[in-house]
């Protein structure tokens, strides 16, 4: 199994450029969920899908992001425009069944830095 | 809402020691308490959960958990550490019926050989 992939692992980008990060859950897997770590506000969760479909997204920052999930084995966090603020670290995770009783499988991460 | 707390930034022991990395949680009911583990430039990987049941919890690589219900802790111990177990430790709370991880700052390890 691969694991959950992340895309890319690394992103610099100028302030004001779009920036779109891409995760491919771990098949068969229902939720998706997409987390921000940085030093100030440690790891918080942004936004999850069930089933494809958005069903919480309080932790999202602000209407400048924006998520998708267009089918099972895709998903993107769209920044527009990028602030320095955003520099942090995006993971993405999935989990089979949901509920906080599933494991959760984290990808690896992008690394995100706004000049 | 539920919070949690870990007490310390950084920890150092020697390799071969012991080791307990404090958690404290708030949360008015039941909670489901969980540790994880992320090694430099990876992603976050499950220790070990708690739900219910025996208030020990053994997990991966060696790794034990005791929840108190009194104290509202649950530390993490390993009877002797690693220098692969070097990485940095988040403690996380979550409601019973949700979705949502609530994770502490983090406790970074370092292991001295």
């Amino acid at each position: 199994d691969a694991g959950v992939i992340q895309s890319p692992r690394h992103e610099v980008t100028e302030m004001g450029q779009e920036v779109t990060l891409r995760c491919k859950p771990i098949s068969g897997h229902d939720y998706l969920f997409w987390y921000r770590q940085t030093m100030m506000r440690g790891l918080e969760l942004l936004i999850y899908f069930n089933n494809n479909v958005p069903i919480d997204d309080s932790g999202m920052p602000e209407d400048r992001f924006s998520a998708k999930m267009p089918n099972a084995s895709f998903s993107t966090l769209k920044i527009q425009p990028s602030e320095p603020r955003d520099s942090a670290v995006y993971f993405c995770a999935s989990s089979l069944a949901g509920g906080v009783t599933d494991t959760q499988y984290f990808g690896p991460g992008t690394r995100l830095t706004v000049l | 809402a539920q919070s949690v707390t870990q007490p310390d930034i950084h920890i150092t022991v020697s390799e071969g020691a012991s080791l307990e990395l404090r958690c404290n949680y708030s949360y008015g009911a039941t909670p489901y308490l969980f540790w994880y583990v992320q090694s430099p430039g990876q992603g976050l990987q499950l220790l070990l959960k708690y739900f219910s049941g025996d208030t020990l919890v053994q997990g991966i690589k060696g790794f034990e958990a005791e929840f108190k219900r009194s104290q509202s802790s649950f530390n993490l111990r390993k009877p002797s550490v690693h220098w692969s177990d070097a990485a940095e430790y988040f403690c996380a709370v979550a409601m019973e019926y949700g979705n949502k991880l609530v994770f502490g700052a983090g406790t970074i390890l370092r292991v001295k050989s």
